[in-house]
């Protein structure tokens, strides 16, 4: 069955860079897309970006200027960093496969931002 | 970027039809596939895929949710409201890059 799952560290120090991680299983990166998806404690869902089955990728304008998507089909894992972290990037993270709708979701990762 | 309204608050009754409202900036149809996506999201859960393309049902979704709607305005709608359909609900739309959410409508009992 479909399944994806989010890790990384839980806390990030203002500044510095969020690498996060999303293993897949149960379907092809190849053809299948992943997006990611924050959302700030109490808040609403923020879409981040997507990686394509093609490999192409696309993102927030208000994100993409510190965000970078990319995958290792190999390992089924697609990878997430955004650089100069700031508090108001205190969210959970979330991957979902894409097939123009996010029908599979992964669990989330809390990643709070704080010295 | 396309953006989608919602409104914040719905209080509803149980055992009743409601309707949540999802309007978008610019229509966000192509060739008569409506483009919107309803999602339900209960607290420290990941979102749920509801409604894909305005009105097809997700597998394993209740027959008393439906979605309807075209152009720049969607519905969703729960009939009849239950218990365990006190949560958010979010629209979301893949016309176009950012796919972009609605700010969501948190269902509450009145």
């Amino acid at each position: 069955q479909v399944q994806l799952k989010e890790s990384g560290p839980g806390l990030v120090q203002p500044s510095q860079t969020l690498s996060l991680t999303c293993t897949v299983s149960g379907f092809s990166l190849r053809s299948d897309g992943v997006i990611w998806v924050r959302q700030p404690p109490g808040k609403g869902l923020e879409w981040m970006g997507v990686t394509w089955g093609s490999g192409n990728t696309n993102y927030n304008s208000a994100l993409k200027s510190r965000l970078s998507i990319s995958r290792d089909t190999s390992k089924s894992q697609v990878f997430l960093k955004m650089n100069n972290l700031q508090t108001e990037d205190t969210a959970m993270y979330f991957c979902a496969r894409w097939d123009y709708s996010g029908d599979y979701w992964g669990q989330g990762v809390m990643v709070t931002v704080s010295s | 970027d396309i953006v989608l309204t919602q409104s914040p608050v719905l209080a509803v009754s149980l055992g009743q039809r409601t309707t949540i409202s999802c309007r978008a900036s610019q229509s966000v149809s192509i060739s008569s596939i409506n483009l919107i996506h309803w999602y339900q999201q209960k607290p420290g859960q990941q979102p749920k895929l509801l409604i894909f393309r305005a009105s097809n049902l997700a597998s394993g979704i209740p027959a008393r949710f439906s979605g309807s709607g075209s152009g720049t305005d969607f519905t969703l709608t729960i009939d009849p409201v239950q218990a365990d359909d006190i949560a958010a609900y979010y629209c979301q739309q893949s016309r176009e890059s950012p796919f972009t959410f609605g700010a969501g409508t948190k269902l509450e009992l009145k």
